[in-house]
């Protein structure tokens, strides 16, 4: 394995549900992120781990809640989601936190339903 | 709030075509600015990346960046079919912490 893998690639989900999104950096890198992706806006940032330890939480709701056990290994646990939560959830990397390193490194994304 | 804006398409040119996108942001203290690519149902990739002032070139793409207008943009040269994505800005935001904050893209068509 390469990159940043994410799993699973899609999921539908009910909106009593739980569920977890995993990502995986095989980078060797020290910071990992989860954006949104919704349809015609901007990429949202969401939350930004720096050597597993959160350094922001962009105002997002707490049915969202990410969890960074070592620098390799992200998730995101959903709970109670809304229908407007649906959309396309990225994971990336990057050598340090903040972008002054080179960019990010995108996994495939998972492209979450909210039924 | 700070915001990058970009022209969402799409914009169209013909194969062998210079291809023109253009971004702007609004916070004066980002020093750091990249390009993606996003091919429908893709994941963004990295594409250029740009620091000081001027142009920078790489194969056949060229991102240009004046920070005095606050203005990135990337030329494609002899667009290719395999060149149709969205292309998505993204600016680093100036501070300690750097992170990305995206535009909406710009749809990018070559025709044959």
């Amino acid at each position: 394995e390469t990159g940043v893998t994410q799993t699973p690639r899609h999921l539908v989900m009910g909106m009593t549900n739980k569920k977890s999104l995993k990502c995986e950096q095989h980078l060797g890198h020290n910071a990992m992120y989860w954006y949104k992706q919704s349809a015609k806006k901007p990429l949202e940032l969401m939350f930004v781990y720096s050597l597993e330890e959160r350094v922001e939480n962009n105002s997002v709701p707490s049915r969202f809640s990410p969890e960074c056990p070592n620098s390799s290994h992200l998730f995101l646990h959903l709970h109670t989601l809304q229908p407007e939560d649906s959309a396309l959830y990225l994971c990336a990397s990057s050598q340090d936190a903040g972008a002054e390193s080179g960019g990010y490194t995108f996994g495939s994304g998972t492209r979450l339903t909210v039924v | 709030q700070k915001e990058v804006e970009q022209n969402s398409g799409p914009l169209s040119v013909p194969e062998g075509a210079i291809a023109s996108l253009n971004c702007t942001y609004s916070d004066r203290g980002s020093q750091s600015f990249f390009w993606y690519r996003q091919y429908s149902g893709k994941s963004p990739e990295l594409i250029m990346s740009i620091y000081s002032n001027g142009d920078k070139e790489d194969g056949r793409f060229t991102a240009q960046l004046n920070k005095a207008s606050q203005y990135v943009s990337l030329l494609i040269r002899d667009s290719q079919p395999s060149d149709s994505a969205t292309y998505l800005c993204a600016v680093a935001e100036g501070g300690s912490q750097g992170n990305l904050i995206f535009g909406k893209g710009t749809k990018l068509s070559v025709k044959p």
